[in-house]
């Protein structure tokens, strides 16, 4: 089984740009799904998108297309959610969940980055 | 895109049995055994508690039990205990211009 490890929390300004990164560590790393997950403070969980560590398919949910990247270096197992110009409503905890493919169940799951984004 | 629909709440004495639903449609949760529930504490981690509609992770409790007809997908919840208080979330693969995943809107437990 796969470890999911998130880098910290973290607090910026508006406008500015920002990587989470989710490390994962383990055996058969590209026979993986990576997917990311934002919860807003206080209220549920939303799926952003998820990519695949065995080749180059990303999907984004439609809410998101265009307002993050996802991508990953897969040399050191690790995936990453950017941003080009953080809101304040990017404020909220993002997790990392792993799911091996051809299953429908992501689990385990990253610790959580809380990002807040404030001026 | 639209989340799946559960109920906002959900309440119990301890002991009791409650039932929590996930309503979807054919391109989700109709369309496949896809549907799996988290149990998410405050401040903590969601964790798996099914997964494929019925199965349960090695580790989570037999009080914890799934099902679907149709479009709608059903979390129940046996001799109601106090830690059973959390968020519950379904989950399920969607096939639409871009196949992925969506969650439920979310339902809070409560025990009484």
């Amino acid at each position: 089984e796969v470890q999911l490890v998130q880098s910290g929390a973290v607090v910026k300004k508006p406008g500015e740009s920002l990587k989470v990164s989710c490390r994962v560590s383990g055996n058969g790393l590209s026979t993986y799904w990576i997917g990311w997950v934002r919860q807003m403070p206080g209220k549920g969980l939303e799926w952003i998108g998820i990519m695949y560590l065995g080749g180059s398919d990303t999907r984004y949910s439609p809410s998101f297309e265009g307002q993050v990247t996802i991508s990953a270096d897969k040399s050191i197992g690790t995936a990453y959610l950017q941003w080009a110009s953080l809101k304040a409503s990017d404020t909220a905890m993002y997790y990392c969940a792993s799911a091996v493919d051809g299953t429908y169940v992501f689990d385990p799951w990253g610790q959580g980055t809380l990002v807040t984004v404030s001026s | 895109q639209s989340a799946l629909t559960q109920p906002a709440s959900v309440s119990g004495s301890l002991g009791q049995s409650i039932t929590i639903s996930c309503t979807g449609t054919s391109s989700d949760i109709g369309g496949f055994n896809s549907v799996s529930w988290f149990q998410q504490h405050p401040g903590k981690v969601p964790k798996l508690i099914i997964y494929d509609v019925t199965k349960r992770p090695s580790g989570v409790s037999n009080r914890f039990s799934g099902s679907k007809s149709g479009n709608t997908a059903s979390l129940t919840i046996s001799g109601l205990q106090a830690e059973d208080e959390a968020d519950y979330y379904c989950n399920s693969y969607r096939v639409t211009i871009t196949p992925n995943y969506v969650f439920g809107t979310g339902t809070k437990v409560t025990v009484l």
